[in-house]
């Protein structure tokens, strides 16, 4: 089965300024598909970025970035230039790529609660 | 707006007795989702559906059941075998397809308490 760890429960970072949150994962797959989710104090959880691992290019979506390490199984998160907005607690996740069965689902880390700070 | 409807957003519960939570969604997403969101745990995964008259159990099954008669409804209900049912419920559907089935969208959530 597969896992998925976030070493840092919490995070803190000056408004502007840049924060990554770290994920590692187990697996014996291949082929696989890797997410970074937010849920704001609203509770409403949003999908922040994906990444397909057979692609070696990191996903980026605008100050949104990951650093996917396939050998090292580790896919890490940078916000740049934090916004207030940013502050939530923030999802690794992961999803086999293998069609049917059980695997349309998600195995979600413990989680990261991000503070920003003005 | 499409979106993921997921009511009551409160609830309390005496123990013994049975609750459903609702989960309605007109994004017509054939793939529902009930998760299980407890403080320092994550997500764990209750029931998912991929279809219609089809649902299969999660990591956590027991002491739940559900329901999925229509397509943009998945129902929860917590039964009186869940032994700490006090939790907060979040409701997703996601895009069919192995492509976007990881691509999930949230409602709001339920807060389940238990006096």
């Amino acid at each position: 089965a597969q896992t998925v760890t976030q070493s840092q429960p919490e995070m803190s970072v000056q408004e502007a300024e840049t924060v990554t949150l770290s994920c590692t994962y187990d697996t014996s797959e291949s082929d696989y598909y890797l997410f970074w989710y937010k849920q704001p104090p609203s509770r409403q959880m949003i999908l922040v970025i994906r990444q397909e691992a057979y692609k070696q290019q990191n996903a980026t979506e605008n100050r949104f970035s990951v650093n996917f390490q396939k050998a090292a199984k580790s896919f890490s998160l940078k916000i740049s230039d934090s916004q207030l907005g940013d502050a939530a607690m923030y999802f690794c996740a992961y999803r086999s790529s293998w069609s049917g069965g059980s695997n349309y689902k998600l195995t979600f880390g413990k989680g990261t609660l991000l503070t920003v700070n003005p | 707006d499409g979106g993921i409807t997921q009511s009551p957003k409160y609830l309390f519960r005496k123990e013994g007795q049975n609750v459903t939570l609702s989960c309605e969604q007109n994004l017509n997403h054939d793939a529902m989702y009930w998760y299980r969101q407890d403080p320092g745990q994550g997500l764990r995964l209750i029931y998912y559906s991929q279809i219609v008259n089809d649902f299969q159990k999660g990591d956590i099954a027991e002491g739940y059941s559900v329901s999925r008669e229509k397509k943009e409804s998945f129902p929860l209900t917590v039964t009186s075998a869940q032994k700490n049912p006090t939790a907060f419920y979040l409701c997703a559907s996601s895009h069919p397809g192995p492509i976007r089935a990881g691509e999930l969208f949230f409602g709001e959530g339920s807060r389940l308490t238990v006096l």
